[in-house]
């Protein structure tokens, strides 16, 4: 009841295409579902995250869509670039879990030029 | 700037040997975390702490340990190292109050163990 799966595993992308990333889970408790970018290298970093009060959060040309009732929600990276290119994670949370974040296996996205 | 660091970036060592990973944080998060990445397995939690003395087992807790004696470090301590626990291991932080579920993650540490 803790998991978070997360597909694809790998995504290639044309350059200027949309990329989509698909996220399950099967909690009802939570609350806070945040989306990590990951470099090589580097350490995950937080890139927009939405509360199940709304259905969709937009930051520049990320996107995340929340289906309650499904219990999914997806990352929408318009306009992909290569620069893009990272594995990106989404997670989830209870607010009174002190910030205890479940991540789903991660997705590897390649943005071809 | 505060910042999240870890230490060392990259260790190999035999396996039975203790090893401690040092994450050391300057943003005065209560929160404080630990994962390993594998492939395949995405990001799992070793250990967290939500204060000074506060310690807590995460999914994959077996064989690891922290402590947490003050708001700014929680050292990982591999007790004997196994080849199993070969992976990349990060250290987080977060604010409980203003954004608990905000993870600021270190830049990671590479193990081996042969």
């Amino acid at each position: 009841q803790q998991q978070v799966k997360q597909s694809p595993q790998s995504l290639i992308v044309q350059k200027g295409g949309i990329s989509i990333i698909n996220c399950a889970y099967e909690n009802t408790a939570f609350d806070y579902f945040p989306w990590y970018q990951q470099f090589p290298g580097k350490g995950p970093a937080l890139l927009i995250a939405i509360r199940p009060d709304v259905s969709e959060k937009k930051e520049g040309r990320f996107t995340i869509s929340f289906n309650k009732s499904a219990k999914q929600f997806s990352l929408h990276i318009m306009d992909s670039q290569p620069g893009d290119s990272a594995t990106y994670f989404c997670a989830a949370s209870t607010y009174n879990q002190g910030g205890k974040l479940i991540f789903g296996q991660g997705t590897e996205l390649s943005v071809k030029p | 700037d505060a910042e999240i660091t870890q230490s060392p970036r990259h260790k190999i060592t035999e396996t039975g040997r203790q090893v401690t990973l040092a994450c050391h944080q300057t943003w005065n998060h209560n929160n404080m975390f630990w994962y390993r990445q594998d492939l395949g397995h995405g990001l799992r939690l070793i250990h967290y702490s939500y204060g000074v003395q506060d310690t807590n087992k995460g999914e994959v807790s077996d064989g690891y340990s922290v402590s947490r004696s003050n708001t700014e470090d929680l050292p990982l301590t591999l007790e004997s190292a196994a080849s199993s626990q070969t992976s990349v291991y990060f250290c987080a932080s977060s604010d409980p109050i203003t954004s608990p579920g905000e993870q600021y993650f270190g830049p990671g540490t590479r193990l081996t163990v042969t």
